[in-house]
């Protein structure tokens, strides 16, 4: 079974510096997709971005990007510029893209991101 | 397009009560996901569903739990004879069929089930 690790309880940064967030998995699968998604004190979950194991460029969404490192099994995610708002509970995803029967999600148990002003 | 709608957002039990979630996918999405998030803890998965069908149930504890996702209407989570060990953020998500949108799961915005 997918297993997703987040080794970082919590994280702090400065306004306006920049952070990365640890996340790594164990999989025997090739074909996969990995996510982060975003959870403030609303508690929605909110993506914020994502990356299909066949694609050898790291994804990028504004200030947020990704260090994929596929033979090592990791899958950072770096903000850049942080803000206030970034403040929140970060969990890394993992999704198989070939096992159409174990086909949900499995979480990490999650990075408390801080911001100080 | 409406996002994935969760209902009620919070519900109060006393223990030994029955609850029921309900979720409507996003329009287009034949995927159902339930999630429980307990507090201060990452999302644990619990069942995945298709229209009519199950298709993995191998995060739903084996008694009083129980999920359907009917041809018509909404997904539904239930939960027999609530305790207090069921007070948690139940999450649905939904997804289009495999292939679709890059398999990304969209989210719901909970419902708090308080069992006192």
């Amino acid at each position: 079974a997918q297993t997703v690790t987040q080794s970082q309880p919590e994280m702090s940064v400065q306004e306006a510096e920049t952070v990365t967030l640890s996340c790594t998995y164990d999989t025997s699968e090739s074909d996969y997709y990995l996510f982060w998604y975003k959870q403030p004190p609303s508690r929605q979950m909110i993506l914020v971005i994502r990356q299909e194991a066949y694609k050898q460029q790291n994804a990028t969404e504004n200030r947020f990007s990704v260090n994929f490192q596929k033979a090592a099994k990791s899958f950072s995610l770096k903000i850049s510029d942080s803000q206030l708002g970034d403040a929140a509970m970060y969990f890394c995803a993992y999704r198989s893209a070939v096992d159409l029967n174990n086909n949900d999600m499995r979480f990490g148990a999650g990075t408390r991101l801080t911001v100080k002003p | 397009n409406a996002g994935v709608m969760q209902n009620p957002r919070h519900l109060v039990r006393r223990r030994g009560q029955e609850a029921r979630l309900r979720c409507s996918p996003m329009k287009g999405h034949s995927h159902v996901y339930w999630y429980r998030q307990l507090p201060e803890e990452g999302l644990k998965f619990m069942v995945y569903l298709q229209k009519e069908n199950i298709i993995d149930e191998s995060g739903m504890p084996k008694e009083r739990f129980s999920a359907e996702f009917p041809k018509e209407g909404p997904s539904i989570l239930r939960i027999q004879q609530v305790v207090r060990g069921d007070s948690a953020a139940y999450f649905c998500a939904s997804s289009p069929p495999s292939g679709g949108a890059g398999n990304t799961i969209y989210f719901g915005e909970g419902s708090w089930l308080t069992v006192v």
